[in-house]
């Protein structure tokens, strides 16, 4: 079975660009991640869902970042204007079971440059 | 709030020689799971265990080992005989049961020099 597929798997854009991540998890997992890894700050969640309903947002650092997912094998995380201080590692994760409860499985990850 | 605590930022150690990962964490509920994964030179983040705060059994699994301790609040790893194909970053994860949130610690970052 295919795992958590994210795409791109790397973006360099300017800032002030929209930046869209795309994330398919694995098939037949109820619970749906973003999270963003640096340097700094280490592995943070940003938002996560359950049977497609977004359930806490509070990791989301500000408006400019939205996420979506429209059905059971799509989510997007959207970043409109970008600055150079989202250049991290996104990473999508799915998981069986409500998070909490189960392993999470990564996807390989999309990193993202601001210039 | 939940916390998790690697103080141990990066470890190098030789190969063949054992090494212990530390974590420590903080939650005000009884009801808890811990986690530690690996993330190799790839990227990707693999999960490698999972406890539950009732059950404070060391565990085993080939080289790998958990020590679990409830009164220190601590979830350590250790790697025996240790290969270079384990140099990795390796996080330890907290999640409240009921709360789907795991959070992670900030990693540590393993090397091991042939």
């Amino acid at each position: 079975d295919a795992g958590v597929i994210q795409s791109p798997r790397h973006e360099v854009t300017e800032m002030g660009q929209e930046v869209t991540l795309r994330c398919k998890p694995i098939s037949g997992h109820n619970s749906l991640f973003w999270y963003r890894q640096t340097m700094m700050r280490g592995l943070e969640l940003l938002i996560y869902f359950n049977n497609n309903v977004p359930i806490d947002d509070s990791g989301m650092p500000e408006d400019r970042f939205s996420a979506k997912m429209p059905n059971a094998s799509f989510s997007t995380l959207k970043i409109q204007p970008s600055e150079p201080r989202d250049s991290a590692v996104y990473f999508c994760a799915s998981s069986r079971d409500r998070g909490s409860t189960g392993e999470l499985f990564f996807g390989e990850g999309s990193r993202l440059t601001v210039l | 709030a939940q916390k998790v605590t690697q103080a141990q930022t990066e470890i190098s150690v030789v190969e063949k020689e054992d090494v212990t990962l530390d974590c420590v964490y903080e939650t005000r509920d009884t009801t808890y799971y811990l986690f530690w994964y690996k993330q190799p030179p790839s990227g990707e983040l693999v999960f490698l265990i999972r406890r539950n705060s009732f059950d404070e059994q060391n565990e085993i699994s080939g080289r790998y080992s958990w020590n679990f301790q409830k009164s220190t609040s601590s979830f350590n790893f250790t790697i025996t005989a240790s290969q270079v194909v384990d140099s990795a970053v390796y996080f330890c994860a907290l999640s409240e049961v009921g709360d789907d949130k795991i959070i992670f610690g900030k990693g540590t970052r393993l090397h091991i020099l042939p």
